[in-house]
């Protein structure tokens, strides 16, 4: 099974801020990464798919970006509502595997 | 709009068996794949089955093969997860996901199973 390591675990800071998000994978995906965006109590949300595809009515604030094993989410200017747990989920090879998750906390 | 609402979740003990449901609405439910992911207390998130949109083909983790079967009834759009031989490492929120080409594409808010004596 293909392993994703997302980086950082946690991640502190203010609206307004610029803040990225990372997930490498061990083998090469060919661009197959989603990032969704989870809310206590709440269904997952997808935010980006295929690295760079922004999911219909997901602010343009989010945007992603990579290639081969490395990829980043990155949110331009944090607002109150995007304070949530993000993960990553390749599905370029079977079984789909998820990264372990960030969790991103007001500073 | 796009829904899926888990049931059948609770408290079982080890070695006995659970019947999970997924109901959705807001698309044509025959024409796709569905999944279930589950996701441990304190855990990620791990994928546990797939089945195709018309039920001819079926995936399974290697941890839950043998044990948990994943059906489809199309005509009351419905997804299910028979759980057998629980194990206390089964414990998860169980979600369903609809499968589409760019990924697990909505979800489900999830149903709590827990194996426990």
């Amino acid at each position: 099974d293909i392993q994703m390591t997302q980086s950082p675990s946690f991640l502190s800071a203010s609206v307004g801020d610029r803040v990225t998000i990372n997930c490498k994978a061990s083998q090469n995906i060919n661009k197959y990464l989603n990032w969704y965006q989870q809310k206590l109590g709440e269904a997952p949300k997808r935010l980006i798919y295929n690295t760079n595809n922004l999911q219909t009515g997901i602010p343009s604030r989010f945007s992603g970006s990579g290639s081969g094993t490395d990829y980043t989410l990155t949110i331009s200017s944090l607002q109150p509502e995007d304070f949530a747990t993000y993960f990553c989920l390749q599905h370029n090879s079977f079984p789909d595997t998820f990264g372990a998750g960030t969790k991103l906390e007001l500073k | 709009e796009v829904q899926l609402v888990e049931s059948g979740g609770g408290l079982v003990q080890p070695g006995r068996s659970m019947k999970l449901s997924c109901a959705a609405s807001g698309f044509t439910f025959s024409n796709y794949g569905m999944a279930w992911v589950r996701q441990a207390p304190t855990k990620g998130l791990e994928w546990v089955a797939t089945i195709s949109y018309d039920g001819s083909s079926t995936y399974y983790r290697d941890s839950v093969k043998g044990r948990f079967t994943i059906s489809r009834d199309n005509a009351k759009s419905t997804l299910y997860l028979q759980m057998n031989s629980l194990r206390s490492e089964d414990t998860a929120t169980y979600y369903c996901t609809r499968q589409n080409p760019g990924g697990f594409a909505y979800w489900g808010q999830g149903t709590l199973v827990t194996v426990s004596s």
